[in-house]
């Protein structure tokens, strides 16, 4: 059962126009949600990330948009640029009560930024 | 500071044989855990560790095993290696009741 799904596989865009990734989640324990960005043979590094009690987070030309009513969460790039090509990784954790926030996720969206 | 360290990068094993591969954490950080990357998967969780004891377990057979050490450093074994097996292994850590993880570059291990 995949708690965290990102329905697209890969995305393509041009340069300088905004590209939307998008992540779905069925579990409603989840109150914390990270995406990370990875190229290959390097491990997972951190972008942004949204508690449950925000609908938005905004970090320079990254921002994360989280509709909890339909468990939908999803990251835009304004302006895209080559160097973001990469794969996308939504995660999710739940607040299980003590320090314990095993990260769930999503299988990647490869996003492909054209010159 | 130091990020986090895996070694060996690159692995290749036997099928039938074992290998234990390595994560340092950052300098404070007392949780550990790992992951396993293969192609159209995504980053399935195998375990994680928190001062030496495992506090949460994937959904991985018991050939897959971890610990940690008193200064945070943790191992993963993996027994009687199978084909399935070859994938990229990650380890992540974090500080006390932090909600995200620092990712290591990885080992690449392919079982042959």
């Amino acid at each position: 059962d995949q708690q965290v799904k990102q329905n697209s596989p890969s995305l393509s865009v041009q340069e300088g126009r905004i590209s939307i990734l998008n992540c779905d989640y069925t579990n409603s324990m989840f109150d914390y949600f990270l995406w990370y960005k990875k190229y290959p043979a390097e491990g997972p590094t951190f972008l942004i990330s949204i508690s449950s009690i925000k609908d938005k987070n905004e970090d320079g030309r990254f921002t994360v948009f989280l509709n909890k009513s339909a468990k939908h969460l999803s990251l835009h790039i304004v302006p895209s640029q080559p160097g973001d090509s990469a794969v996308y990784f939504c995660a999710a954790s739940a607040n299980s009560g003590g320090s314990n926030y095993k990260l769930t996720f999503g299988k990647g969206t490869l996003l492909t930024v054209n010159p | 500071k130091a990020g986090v360290t895996q070694t060996p990068r690159y692995l290749i094993k036997t099928r039938g044989q074992q290998v234990t591969l390595s994560c340092s954490p950052i300098s404070g950080h007392r949780s550990v855990s790992w992951y396993q990357q293969t192609p159209g998967q995504g980053l399935q969780f195998l375990f994680e560790y928190f001062s030496e004891t495992q506090r949460n377990k994937g959904n991985f057979p018991g050939r897959f095993s971890g610990r940690q050490f008193s200064n945070s450093r943790s191992e993963m074994n993996v027994s009687t290696l199978e084909l399935g097996d070859s994938a990229l292994y990650l380890c992540a850590s974090s500080e006390v009741g932090a909600r995200g993880y620092t990712f290591g570059s990885g080992t690449r291990l392919t079982v042959v």
